[in-house]
């Protein structure tokens, strides 16, 4: 089946450290996004790549950083500098031609030791 | 700045009743909506969207209606089951941005 598969599940960081975060998808869709979730609230929004070789902040893009490199991948690294990192990470994507929805991964759950 | 948001936090409705989830937003050049359900440790599923030129669409149970005077859209499920026991997501997509705006959610509890 197509879909977008994230992983790990569960990650836990240490102070100091970066980690990164796998997403990669099969439906053959140009955009790709990175989303993180607190608890209790919606989405917003850390990066978005419309194409490979190309991406945007989104508006909570401090301490984050991606790359894009190939269409089916879209990893998220969660470096030092963010002092807050634990949440749910989202990840999307969408095709182009018109609008349409996002299909989301299962997510990451990233927690701090 | 501009933002979707919902109404209701919390709805509890009891199974085969007709549910009612509302959201409002604040930005008149969005020109495409959309339902997501969320459940517990999982990503957001597609449930129904909805572009700026209708005002109703119809799914399987669902139904998405627009209302664009006052910026108002909700989403009616259909004699609930306790299947659809989930936290409730609009979206909105902003004219010329490729990423969706959501709202705080609202979390459906269907009683037995």
């Amino acid at each position: 089946d197509g879909g977008i598969t994230q992983s790990p599940k569960y990650l836990f960081r240490k102070e100091g450290q970066n980690v990164t975060l796998s997403c990669e998808q099969n439906l053959n869709h140009d955009a790709m996004y990175w989303y993180r979730q607190d608890p209790g609230q919606g989405l917003r929004l850390i990066y978005y790549s419309q194409i490979v070789n190309d991406f945007q902040k989104g508006d909570i893009a401090e301490g984050y950083s991606v790359s894009r490199e190939k269409k089916e991948s879209f990893p998220l690294t969660v470096t030092s500098a963010q002092k807050n990192p634990t949440a749910f990470y989202l990840c999307a994507s969408t095709g182009t031609g018109g609008p349409q929805p996002q299909h989301f991964g299962d997510g990451t759950r990233l927690s701090i030791l | 700045g501009e933002s979707v948001g919902l109404h209701l936090p919390t709805l509890s409705v009891q199974e085969g009743d007709n549910s009612i989830i509302n959201c409002a937003y604040s930005n008149s050049a969005s020109d495409y909506f959309i339902w997501y359900k969320q459940e517990s440790g999982k990503g957001p599923q597609f449930i129904i969207d909805i572009r700026s030129n209708m005002d109703k669409r119809q799914g399987q149970r669902v139904t998405v209606l627009l209302n664009k005077t006052v910026k108002h859209l909700s989403l009616q499920i259909a004699a609930t089951q306790p299947g659809d026991s989930a936290v409730y997501f609009c979206a909105e997509n902003m004219t010329g941005r490729r990423a969706l705006t959501f709202g705080s959610g609202t979390r459906l509890q269907v009683q037995p």
